[in-house]
């Protein structure tokens, strides 16, 4: 086990809903990531949060935003969705933002969108 | 352009033996670090091993080693007496400025 959780564990959307998906990063860790992990695909970078302020982005359009709170504490969220936003949505979180820094990631959350 | 390629969807290997995962990615810079990430089916991605571009020296890990061709840009994890626990996906990751990017991943079955 990491030390990172996130929830909910899966989540079942329709097609044009919202939704907030969670994570807890380990203790003393103050830089949070997102990915996006398709069926039988690697994770894409979604964008990383360092002390509560976006520090990085990948390709991935405006309706997926973020927030990081003052306990490091993180949430995604993603406006309008769409069929292919089902997916396994993980976070990790680090010491700091730099990029030697190892990664800890959480379970993941499983997102259907029908 | 793919920036990380894993050319092995599958492989197999008898338990005890060696296995050896293929990674190549693709960069224009001097100074990178490349991580292999285990993913065992119950999702949990862990740190398997790191390795600082500016090193010359392979990192190893226990059982865990790779061979960093930088030149090649190649960054191959070589797992020794193989055991149950290995079975997972491996992916490999490279990372530039604050962007991480992860292969497609290898499917490691071990054999009894």
């Amino acid at each position: 086990e990491t030390g990172v959780t996130q929830s909910p564990t899966h989540l079942i959307k329709t097609r044009g809903q919202q939704v907030t998906l969670r994570c807890s990063s380990q203790s003393g860790h103050n830089t949070v990531s997102w990915y996006q992990q398709a069926l039988g695909q690697g994770p894409q970078f979604i964008f990383q949060y360092y002390r509560e302020e976006e520090n990085g982005r990948g390709n991935f359009p405006p309706r997926f935003s973020g927030l990081q709170f003052p306990n490091y504490s993180s949430e995604l969220n993603v406006n309008a969705l769409e069929l292919d936003d089902s997916a396994l949505y993980l976070c990790a979180s680090s010491l700091l933002a730099g990029v030697e820094e190892t990664q800890y990631f959480g379970p993941g959350t499983r997102l259907l969108v029908l | 352009a793919q920036t990380v390629t894993q050319s092995q969807p599958e492989m197999s290997v008898q338990e005890a033996e060696t296995v050896t995962l293929s990674c190549t990615y693709d960069t224009s810079e001097s100074d990178y670090y490349l991580f292999w990430y285990k993913q065992p089916p119950s999702r949990q991605m862990i740190l398997v091993i790191r390795q600082e571009a500016y090193k010359q020296q392979n990192a190893t890990e226990n059982r865990f080693s790779v061979n960093f061709q930088k030149a090649a840009k190649s960054f191959s994890l070589k797992i020794s007496d193989s055991q149950l626990g290995d079975a997972a996906m491996y992916f490999c990751a490279y990372i530039r400025g604050n962007q991480f990017y992860f292969g497609t991943g290898t499917s490691l079955t071990v054999i009894p």
